[in-house]
């Protein structure tokens, strides 16, 4: 069954830092998400991407985050100057259409 | 304010008993339900969904569960929990986007 890979599985950066987490969605999947999830909290809803733009971001979202899809199989999410609350765990999924998002098992991002 | 909740952060059951995990939702409309699993440090794997139709969904792993419309609920169900059974749990809905509710922990005796 096709999955949603992250890499990498664990990235270590200091804070200031620009970070690059990467996710290669389901191939024929449109609709693209970042989420996060800070140590023994929920999951957050980051951003949506569709059709080569963000379709809706949530007030985490700031300006030190951006997404991109470079080459038509890769999502990113970058993380201009990291903060030390970026810490935690960062999900892609994707979707295709009204059928549920598969998600990715996740980069720990931790901020040192 | 639309929101997700899962009234019980951590249920302890023995294993061979009986599960339920609660999880209420206020939208003004029915979402799109969700119940995922996360071991500790993994991903979130599907148990089960529901769209429209049966209010009784079948999933993955013997788990099950329950839409009511009247209470705005959606419980998760497995009716003889095994040891493997022990992570996190969460409901979540999806109407604009996914939110998910804060999880409920399932720790599982011998």
């Amino acid at each position: 069954e096709p999955e949603v890979t992250q890499t990498p599985s664990h990235q270590v950066t200091q804070m200031g830092q620009e970070v690059i987490l990467r996710c290669v969605p389901i191939s024929n999947h449109l609709y693209f998400y970042w989420y996060r999830q800070i140590l023994g909290q929920k999951v957050e809803f980051l951003v949506s991407f569709y059709n080569n733009e963000i379709s809706e971001k949530s007030e985490i979202f700031d300006d030190q985050f951006s997404v991109e899809r470079p080459d038509g199989s890769n999502f990113t999410l970058k993380i201009r100057s990291t903060k030390l609350e970026d810490s935690a765990m960062y999900f892609c999924a994707s979707r295709f259409f009204n059928q549920p998002q598969h998600f990715g098992d996740g980069t720990r991002l931790s901020i040192l | 304010a639309q929101s997700v909740t899962q009234p019980d952060i951590h249920i302890t059951v023995s294993e061979g008993a009986s599960l339920e995990l609660r999880c209420n939702y206020s939208y003004g409309a029915t979402p799109y339900l969700f119940w995922y699993v996360q071991s500790p440090g993994q991903g979130l794997q599907l148990l089960l969904k529901y769209f429209s139709g049966d209010t009784l969904v079948q999933g993955i792993k013997g788990f099950e569960a329950e839409f009511k419309r009247s209470q705005s609920s959606f419980n998760l169900r497995k009716p003889s929990v095994h040891w493997s059974d022990a992570a996190e749990y969460f409901c979540a809905v999806e109407r604009q986007n996914f939110v998910f509710g804060p999880g409920t922990r399932l720790s599982v005796l011998p």
